[in-house]
């Protein structure tokens, strides 16, 4: 059971939108950044947003993070079928003295 | 550019030791906290370890407390993971990187085996 909680799956038609939820608590997500992944299969993670809302050079503005109190969220918009990954939230626990990671969540455009 | 090469997987017993490398460039090591992550088989990412800049400061999940130790050479930009007595359980893709908790940079991964 992972210390963030994120729905197994999501789905959604390509060009559409879809958001997806990472909730934790108050020593995690509630006090620090949270920054989000995308895992295409058989490669390591790429980081799409990092300091809960901010993406690194090269990431698309399709991709938006935000937070409120102890959730996050991760919005992709104009879905294509090169989104079709797992996607991870992560943060620092200060409870556990510990990274944590949401289990995952795999994105299908159908 | 970042750059992270993990070297040291392999296949290895139950109750066995491994010493994981990570070469690092593009970057000024000694300045970063590094941290490594695994990947089961089929399985989500979990945060192992991490280590300050200077070496000061260090954590662990509780899973590989009193089995796992982090280490880094700053004159060598390389961090190390000794893991010893691995169980089955170890099994995982090994990812240096960059960053105390939700790294930035990541390394290609080395596969861990764990089995007799």
């Amino acid at each position: 059971q992972s210390v963030l909680t994120q729905p197994p799956s999501v789905s959604a038609a390509p060009g559409q939108k879809v958001t997806i939820s990472c909730s934790g608590s108050s020593s995690n997500i509630g006090n620090y950044y949270v920054s989000w992944y995308q895992q295409l299969p058989g490669t390591a993670p790429k980081l799409l947003i990092y300091e809960s809302n901010k993406r690194p050079s090269g990431i698309p503005d399709r991709f938006s993070g935000s937070k409120s109190g102890t959730s996050a969220t991760l919005g992709i918009t104009g879905l294509q079928t090169g989104d079709e990954a797992d996607y991870y939230c992560g943060t620092w626990d200060s409870s556990l003295s510990a990274g944590v990671f949401g289990g995952g969540t795999k994105l299908t455009v159908l | 550019e970042v750059q992270l090469v993990e070297s040291g997987g392999g296949l290895v017993q139950p109750g066995g030791s491994l010493r994981l490398s990570c070469a690092a460039s593009g970057f000024t090591f000694s300045g970063y906290w590094m941290s490594w992550v695994r990947q089961a088989p089929g399985k989500g990412l979990e945060w192992v370890a991490n280590i300050k800049g200077d070496g000061s400061e260090k954590y662990y999940v509780d899973s590989v407390k009193g089995r796992f130790t982090i280490s880094r050479d700053n004159a060598k930009n390389s961090l190390y993971l000794q893991m010893n007595s691995l169980r089955a359980e170890d099994t995982a893709v090994y990812y240096c990187a960059c960053g105390k908790a939700a790294p930035d940079y990541w390394g290609q991964g080395t596969l861990v085996t764990v089995s007799s």
